[in-house]
């Protein structure tokens, strides 16, 4: 079965909106998530390490500001996309892992239309 | 940077043939893995290779992780509609906090 939830898996908003997108961990604990984004036909992208207590690393390029991220317990984190705009339409998928070993198992993503 | 070079990027073929994947890359990775996507859907886990030289075999998909833990390969045999996806390898470095390198990703068409 699933080890990690990603809520929700559709969403529609205007131009401006914030959007939160939480990831969830299943029966275990995560110290470390993962937030990808992916366009279509493409590849996963890294946008960010979540890290449980501490603050997120981003990848090169992602705007920390825009995109913020919470990894409040050890269950849980969140991508939040502040005052999205049509070009941060995309898929958004997060991953966890069990402490220390590979492999990254996958939420199923959340489709993110704006506008 | 870390590159992870996957091929063939798309590969189109009929019912009963055979197909490899190939992943390569000039670093050094502690595992690698294959990951199969659907649309709409995230990655699921096919495997992780960990040992160089390793083998290690699905129902009809094999992967084999380099000797030198560089480069992996995804030999499909006699494919079916059903193995239609994308499929992705992703590399783990040494020391990077448990990040992934992603390969380009083979989106695979198998007509019937």
């Amino acid at each position: 079965g699933a080890v990690v939830s990603q809520h929700p898996s559709w969403v529609i908003c205007k131009s401006g909106t914030s959007v939160k997108i939480e990831c969830r961990s299943l029966d275990f604990q995560a110290t470390t998530m993962f937030w990808y984004r992916q366009f279509p036909k493409q590849s996963l992208m890294l946008m960010a390490t979540s890290n449980e207590g501490s603050k997120a690393t981003y990848e090169q390029g992602v705007e920390k500001d825009k995109f913020l991220i919470n990894h409040a317990s050890l269950t849980l984190s969140t991508l939040t996309v502040t005052s999205a705009h049509p070009e941060d339409s995309s898929f958004y998928i997060c991953s966890a892992r069990w402490p220390g070993v590979q492999p990254q198992h996958f939420g199923d993503g959340t489709r993110l239309s704006i506008l | 940077t870390q590159l992870l070079e996957q091929s063939p990027q798309f590969l189109s073929i009929q019912e009963g043939e055979n197909l490899t994947v190939y992943c390569n890359s000039s670093s050094v990775f502690s595992s690698l893995q294959w990951y199969r996507q659907e649309p709409g859907e995230g990655p699921v886990l096919l495997v992780t290779v960990v040992t160089g030289g390793e083998v290690k075999k699905l129902k009809r998909l094999t992967f084999q992780f380099g000797d030198a833990r560089k480069d992996s390969s995804l030999h499909i045999t006699a494919a079916q509609p059903g193995d239609t996806g994308l499929y992705l390898c992703a590399g783990a470095p040494y020391n990077q906090g448990g990040k992934l390198i992603f390969g380009q990703g083979t989106e695979l068409s198998v007509k019937p």
